[in-house]
Parts: structure tokens; sequence; C-alpha cells
């Protein structure tokens, strides 16, 4: 089964800093993979997505993340942290068994100013 | 623009009463899926529904039911309200084509008292 784990429930950088959050899966396939922002009391936006096409995916508002099979990693980057980047962070692997959504328990970022 | 919708955005009911919260999609997706969230939890798969007349359960589906009677609609009925079904809702929508990213409602915040 496919899993996805994300190393940090909580991560604090100052504003205009560089921001990581990581993000390890499992697979048998080549996955899908995702990463979801959510704003408190809203719902999730997609940030990104791993399309196989390239390793070095970018998003949206700044964010890329770059997908390593030999580590079976997809960690979320950003040259630098902005007060609007404050919210939850979710990595999500879409299963190819059953195709269903497997969602990391989330990365609370906070941006001290 | 097409959009998935919610509705309510906040219901408050007693144990033991049924209440359905609506999910509308008009990206005309086959997939559709109901999270619920919770604090320590994340987000927990109830039921998805992979096209009309199709349901199925998800990890956490006891005391929740859904119908696809269209490609639109993914209604989730709460038969017998618990207290312990006090959460925040998401219902999300995908493409059965890569690179299946979902897309998600606003959310529903549940009391049940």
């Amino acid at each position: 089964a496919q899993s996805v784990t994300q190393l940090d429930s909580h991560v604090s950088v100052s504003e205009g800093t560089p921001v990581l959050l990581r993000c390890n899966y499992s697979s048998s396939y080549s996955p899908s993979l995702f990463w979801y922002v959510q704003h408190p009391n809203k719902g999730l936006q997609l940030l990104l997505k791993y399309t196989s096409a390239a390793t070095l995916v970018k998003g949206i508002n700044g964010f890329e993340a770059e997908f390593k099979k030999s580590e079976t990693s997809f960690h979320l980057t950003k040259p630098s942290a902005h007060m609007s980047d404050a919210a939850e962070y979710f990595c999500v692997v879409r299963d190819t068994g059953t195709y269903k959504y497997i969602f990391g328990t989330g990365t609370r970022l906070k941006v001290l100013a | 623009d097409a959009e998935i919708t919610q509705s309510p955005r906040h219901k408050i009911t007693e144990t033991g009463r049924q209440v359905t919260l609506a999910c509308h999609q008009t990206w005309n997706h086959n997939n559709m899926f109901w999270y619920r969230q919770d604090l320590g939890h994340g987000l927990r798969l109830i039921h998805y529904s992979y096209g009309v007349q199709d349901t199925n359960k998800g990890e956490v589906s006891d005391g929740y039911s859904v119908s696809r009677s269209n490609t639109e609609d993914l209604p989730l009925t709460l038969e017998s309200a618990a207290s312990s079904q006090t959460s925040v809702y998401f219902c999300a929508s995908s493409d059965g084509d890569p690179p299946y990213e979902q897309y998600f409602g606003p959310g529903t915040r549940l009391t049940v008292t």
C-alpha cells in the first residue's frame, strides 16, 4: 500500500527566509504526487502536482517541489517566505491501485515578522 | 468558471437527527469524494464515487451514506447524527485522466449537540 509521511508537523521561518516542507512517500509505481495548502477556515487549494513530465515542479505563489525517486521524496520549497504563506500544507499521493488519495498529516507553517 | 460548492456552510443539529450535506460540482468530473477533517487526524475518507450509481466506502464510513444519481452531485447523509460526527466536511472531485488533481469545496462545519 502506498503511504505518505510529512516529517514535520510544525515549521517556523522568518519572513524573507527560505521555506522547506518535507514529504516522503512509498509507492510501488510511478506515483502521482500533490501539495495542497489550507488557510485557516478555508478549503484545500492545489499548490502543485507531479505528473512525471519533469522532476522539478513549479507551482503557484513561488512554491516548487522536486521529485527524487531515489530518495522517495517530494519536498516543497520557496526561496523567500511571505506572511501570507502561513497555513497548513498537505502532501498527497494518489494510490495507483485503489485510485484513492493518501494524505499526509499536514505541516503547519508559521511565518515570523 | 467550473467550481465545487457545498451547502450548508455551517450546520448545528441534535443527536439522533438525520442530516444531509450537499456537494455540487460543475467540472463534469466522474470522481467525487467526501472527507472529514479533525484535529490530529488530517483528512479521512468517508465515501467516494467513480461515476453515476457507483459508491464506495472509505476508511470512516460508519454512520454515513451517499448516493450518486447524476454526475454533478454527491450528497452525504448522516443517518442518525452523533457527537463524534462533529467535524468539518470537505467534498472533492477529480478527473479520471492524468494528472488526477482533486478540487475541493469550501467545507461544511457540522456541530452535533
